[in-house]
């Protein structure tokens, strides 16, 4: 069965710093990964996915997360934080259906973003 | 586009009762439709998934019998939690996948269930 790991559940970082949030997983074929982002009151929005080709992905907000496969890993990373950052991050995995998409997703635990003045 | 609603937004209802959440896809072709639970601070569980006029595929350890899926039509599938009880409080979200893109999902922006 597959399964996400997100190790950090607070994560606080003074704005204008740099973040990274982590991600493992464990699937047995190539994985299709996500990044969602939900603010209080407000449904989960997708950062960005990786499928397949380039392993550096270029999401919204200025979010990027690069796909190791030697490491399971897909972290969350972004330049430079702001205060509207500030909310919980969900990775998640999904496997490929019988149509060629991604089927139901698994999500991790999730990662509380603190940004501080 | 690929918006996602969810109605009602909030329900407050009785031990015992049951109550029905929509889920409806407002500019795109939902072919298949997952469901999920979310408990307070904590993460997203899929429930089952519902491919438009078959029956729902239920994950392990979910009552099928408790949840009552339909999808009718390709913009709308229903969730009914049957005879609820205070343990079935949550947060209930769906998402929907159509035919353009297969590959992601559109969540709604979820449905707080609170019974007393």
């Amino acid at each position: 069965a597959q399964s996400v790991t997100q190790p950090d559940i607070h994560i606080t970082v003074s704005e204008g710093a740099s973040l990274e949030l982590r991600c493992n997983y464990s699937y047995g074929a190539t994985p299709y990964l996500f990044w969602y982002v939900q603010s209080p009151g407000q449904g989960l929005q997708l950062l960005l996915k990786y499928f397949s080709g380039d392993t550096l992905v270029q999401g919204i907000k200025g979010f990027e997360a690069e796909f190791k496969r030697s490491q399971s890993s897909f972290n969350l990373r972004k330049p430079s934080v702001h205060w509207s950052d500030a909310a919980e991050y969900f990775c998640a995995v999904a496997s490929m259906y019988s149509g060629g998409g991604a089927d139901g997703l698994t999500f991790g635990k999730g990662t509380h973003l603190i940004i501080q003045p | 586009g690929a918006v996602v609603s969810q109605h009602p937004s909030w329900v407050i209802c009785k031990s015992g009762t049951s109550v029905k959440i929509e889920c409806r896809s407002l500019d795109f072709q939902a072919t298949t439709m997952f469901w999920y639970r979310q408990f307070p601070k904590q993460s997203l569980m899929l429930m089952a998934t519902s491919n438009e006029g078959s029956k729902a595929t239920y994950e392990q350890g979910v009552e099928k019998d408790k949840f009552l899926i339909n999808h009718a039509s390709l913009t709308l599938s229903t969730l009914t939690v049957t005879s609820a009880h205070p343990e079935d409080s949550s947060f209930y979200i769906c998402s929907a996948r159509g035919l353009v893109s297969y590959n992601e999902q559109f969540f709604g922006p979820g449905t707080r269930l609170t019974v007393l």
